[in-house]
């Protein structure tokens, strides 16, 4: 299968401050990126879904000017989590679309904001 | 709204059992559909992708479809511990989205 990886694997922050994490297909090329956000013990959540070269489309309900991606490149999405607060700690997860519309998922980033 | 509705479970069954593990979807003109592993704590691994009616087979993994009744499921023979784990069941319906729609899960615990 494709990989995608993640960085940070685990993030701690203070409150107030942003934090990037970066989503990359490391042996494909992905016009196509997902961010999901997960709590614990509950279902996964689309939060915005990411071309290369063009803007974000954001889910409903998710804050465009909180939580910021850039899809630069076909094999690098970013996601920054601006003045996070506490209720923004949850698990961050990538995934990157390759043939046939499987996609593949990063391993995720653990964010935690005091 | 375009659902995808999976048992709960918990489902439990003995090491070296078959699992059998079940997924509505309610999108009629939905074309792709694919079972995700999640182990608690991790995210999902795609484990298997089926489109057309029929199994389809991947080692100890059987995917099903059945596109008239709406109803896709997955068989997992001889059942491990390792296999103990969340499956989600995840349906691209029909519009042009690549978006996922996923089942809440069925969580598996195979018992040594």
């Amino acid at each position: 299968g494709a990989v995608v990886s993640q960085h940070p694997s685990r993030v701690i922050c203070k409150s107030g401050t942003s934090v990037k994490i970066e989503c990359r297909s490391l042996d494909f090329q992905a016009t196509t990126m997902f961010w999901y956000r997960q709590f614990p013990k509950k279902s996964l959540m689309l939060m915005a879904t990411s071309n290369e070269g063009s803007k974000a489309t954001y889910e409903q309900g998710v804050e465009k000017d909180k939580f910021l991606i850039n899809h630069a490149s076909l094999t690098l999405s970013t996601l920054t989590v601006t003045s996070a607060h506490p209720e923004d700690s949850s698990f961050y997860i990538c995934s990157a679309e390759f043939t046939y519309n499987e996609q593949f998922f990063g391993p995720g980033t653990r964010l935690t904001v005091l | 709204q375009k659902e995808v509705e999976q048992n709960s479970g918990p489902l439990s069954v003995p090491e070296g059992a078959i699992a059998s593990l079940n997924c509505t979807y309610s999108d009629r003109g939905s074309q792709s559909f694919f079972w995700y592993r999640q182990y608690s704590g991790k995210s999902p691994e795609l484990i298997m992708s089926i489109y057309s009616n029929g199994d389809k087979e991947d080692g100890r993994f059987t995917a099903q479809l059945n596109k008239a009744s709406q109803y896709v499921s997955l068989l997992i023979r001889d059942s491990q511990p390792s296999d103990s784990a969340t499956y989600l069941c995840a349906v691209i319906p029909q519009g042009g989205s690549e978006k996922l729609v996923f089942g809440k899960g069925t969580k598996l615990t195979v018992n040594p």
